[in-house]
């Protein structure tokens, strides 16, 4: 039972380019999300996606997409990276109202 | 305009002795309280919630506490260890609504042997 699993752990990309961020769970949770930490500014919602097949924007969804694309895999897509989504990213899922996160990607987009 | 507040970006203890992180709300709608622990380069792992038909629970040497009138909550540690040096973020959510939390900045706290 891994929990929660993102890739990759680390990544740099360079302004304008693209990339995509996976995230799988294998608790059977219906709900997953997608946070971005910043220094100072704690997590900030992106996107959550409440079941398979539905997504909805959180606080921060400028510049970002996502896709549900089955209950267990739930991933975030950059479409032309700016040097201001330099952050550490976080998938999480929840059950009853806790949710558990994975172990995060850094991302330098330069 | 932030709905889960903590007021305090560091706190330091020596080992032994209680820590106790503060977090407030304004959101009189939240019904669901958690804590988190965050250690560096990792994600963040539950620790203690608390539903807001409670004032009190704990487990082990975490303890929350929830007073209602003063939107505000706090987690205790007791006796705090160094172990527990992190970031502990609050969060608070709709029961029965969409499951989404939303967040405080974060305390770090820092427990010296």
């Amino acid at each position: 039972n891994a929990g929660v699993t993102q890739t990759p752990k680390f990544q740099v990309l360079k302004t304008g380019q693209s990339m995509t961020l996976q995230c799988a769970q294998d608790m059977n949770h219906n709900s997953m999300y997608w946070y971005r930490q910043d220094p100072g500014m704690g997590l900030r919602l992106i996107y959550y996606s409440a079941s398979e097949g539905t997504t909805d924007k959180g606080e921060v969804p400028n510049g970002y997409n996502v896709s549900r694309l089955n209950k267990r895999e739930f991933s975030l897509r950059l479409e032309s990276a700016a040097p201001s989504q330099t952050s550490v990213y976080f998938c999480a899922s929840s059950r009853v109202g806790t949710q558990y996160f994975g172990p995060g990607t850094r991302l330098l987009v330069l | 305009d932030q709905q889960v507040k903590q007021n305090s970006p560091s706190l330091s203890v020596q080992e032994g002795r209680i820590s106790i992180l503060n977090c407030d709300y304004t959101n009189s709608m939240f019904d669901y309280f958690l804590w988190y622990k965050k250690y560096p380069a990792e994600g963040p792992t539950f620790l203690i919630s608390i539903s807001s038909i409670k004032d009190k629970n704990e487990d082990g040497r975490f303890t929350v506490f929830l007073n209602k009138s003063a939107k505000h909550l706090s987690l205790h540690i007791v006796p705090s260890q160094p172990g527990d040096s992190a970031v502990y973020f609050c969060a608070a959510t709709l029961q029965g609504g969409s499951e989404k939390l939303v967040f405080g900045k974060g305390t770090k706290l820092t427990v010296n042997p």
